[in-house]
């Protein structure tokens, strides 16, 4: 089926510093999403990416939606100990197909 | 925005028993459920998706028997692990599709389940 290729697969970071977690597929994708999930919880939606080359900002995040349709990055500037979490990026085939995952970049943040 | 209230958050059970878990969409129509479980560390992986109203669509390698879902109307959705077991321990999610909302609001996930098989 079809693959997400996420890395880091962790990360510990000063606060303060800026991080950068991309995702890669052999497979070509229509829409890409970052989502984070706290420790028992389920994730929630960061951005949204849906046309090739698009660079979209959520305060201190940024991701961008690669120009081959096959990557995607997601970087986080100046860091606080709140982004500590697991990252996920996803995407779909179509509207109602499930979403696929990548494996996750836990994010660890030293204050 | 959507909401999505998954219950319970979390529960601990003894082995051979079943557990129902449940996922409500507050203010949406869930016309698609999907069922996710992750185990520590790992990404989620996908167990079924179910349409209301119709039988769920089961991932190769999850038991249907097992892992009961049930959709029956367009705002609750639940599973139920049957003859729980141990292995059956792990971190169970739900999300919600609303085919009429906009795609970055139409996949909406519940915060999770905690089971705890003894």
């Amino acid at each position: 089926g079809q693959q997400l290729n996420q890395s880091p697969q962790s990360m510990f970071i000063q606060e303060g510093e800026d991080v950068s977690m991309n995702c890669t597929s052999s497979s070509i994708f229509n829409t890409w999403l970052w989502y984070k999930q706290d420790p028992g919880e389920g994730p929630v939606l960061l951005i949204a990416l849906y046309k090739a080359g698009e660079l979209t900002s959520n305060g201190r995040l940024t991701a961008q939606f690669g120009i081959t349709r096959k990557d995607s990055f997601l970087n986080i500037s100046a860091s606080i100990p709140s982004d500590v979490g697991i990252y996920f990026c996803a995407s779909l085939v179509s509207g109602n197909t499930p979403l696929v995952f990548g494996k996750g970049t836990r994010l660890s943040v030293i204050a | 925005g959507a909401v999505v209230s998954q219950h319970p958050s979390r529960v601990i059970c003894k082995s051979g028993t079943s557990v129902k878990i449940e996922c409500r969409s507050l203010d949406f129509q869930a016309t698609t459920m999907f069922w996710y479980r992750q185990f520590p560390k790992q990404s989620l992986m996908l167990m079924a998706t179910s349409n209301e109203g119709s039988k769920a669509t089961y991932e190769q390698g999850v038991e249907k028997d097992k892992f009961l879902i049930n959709h029956a109307s367009l705002t609750l959705s639940t599973l139920t692990v049957t003859s729980a077991h141990p292995e059956d321990s792990s971190f169970y999610i739900c999300s919600a599709r609303d085919r009429g909302r906009a795609l970055e609001n139409g996949y909406t996930f519940g915060s999770g389940t905690r089971l705890t098989v003894v």
